[in-house]
């Protein structure tokens, strides 16, 4: 059965860094592009970024560019997500997603890990 | 970008009932409109791809419909479990992505 396991939440000051690790199993890790999405507390569900199965390109949202950077090993089965410069408005659970390609290349999110909670206070 | 708009943000119904949720885009993004179900707690489960293809393993009850940018999820004979919250998501703009912001489905 395809799992994703994220790690590396925690409680961080505004202005700090934290790294979250999602680790992948049951499936071909590097035939999928992943994603990470967060959900604030009591709000709806925002995509953060995207790499593809090579991990050749990652893609932002305006909310986190320049601010965060997504990697993949795919030798581990491994995706990371490295948040600098962390604001109070970045405090959420962040999920690791896989991204399928369905029919006509229609993409989305088939399998999700369980989360990791994020909270940056001072 | 793409903006994504669902409604109503909330509605309540009975075991047994069929609902309707409605999602719409600021532009046409064809038929590249997923439907994901989340439960208090727990990660999102995606129901619909494709806005009509049923996701393998998810109950027949579920349907989808739309083009465009007008979609639909349909629930038929709601069941208990069927209670939670469920959010569109265009892949138009793929691999940049929009959530809708949530339906939350309550028990009368």
């Amino acid at each position: 059965e395809v799992t994703l396991l994220e790690s590396g939440g925690g409680l961080v000051q505004p202005g700090g860094s934290l790294r979250l690790s999602c680790a992948a199993s049951e499936f071909s890790f590097s035939d999928f592009a992943m994603t990470w999405v967060r959900q604030a507390p009591g709000r709806g569900l925002e995509w953060v970024s995207s790499i593809t199965g090579r991990g050749g390109s990652t893609y932002f949202s305006d909310s986190v560019k320049g601010r965060f950077t997504m990697s993949r090993d795919n030798s581990k089965n491994t995706l990371s997500l490295q948040m600098n410069s962390l604001r109070a408005e970045d405090t959420a659970v962040y999920y690791c997603a896989r991204q399928t390609l369905f029919a006509w290349g229609a993409p989305a999110f088939d399998f999700w890990g369980q989360g990791t909670v994020v909270t940056v206070s001072s | 970008d793409i903006q994504m708009t669902q409604s109503p943000s909330s509605l309540s119904a009975s075991v047994g009932d069929r609902v309707t949720i409605t999602c719409r885009a600021s532009q046409s993004i064809t038929a590249y409109l997923n439907w994901y179900q989340q439960k208090p707690g727990k990660a999102p489960k995606l129901l619909i791809y494709a806005a009509s293809s049923l996701q393998s393993g998810v109950p027949s009850r579920f349907s989808g419909s739309g083009s465009g940018t007008d979609f639909t999820l349909t629930i038929s004979n709601l069941q208990p479990e069927d209670f939670a919250t469920y959010y569109c998501q265009q892949s138009h703009s793929s691999p940049m992505y929009t959530f809708g912001p949530g339906t939350k489905l309550e028990i009368k």
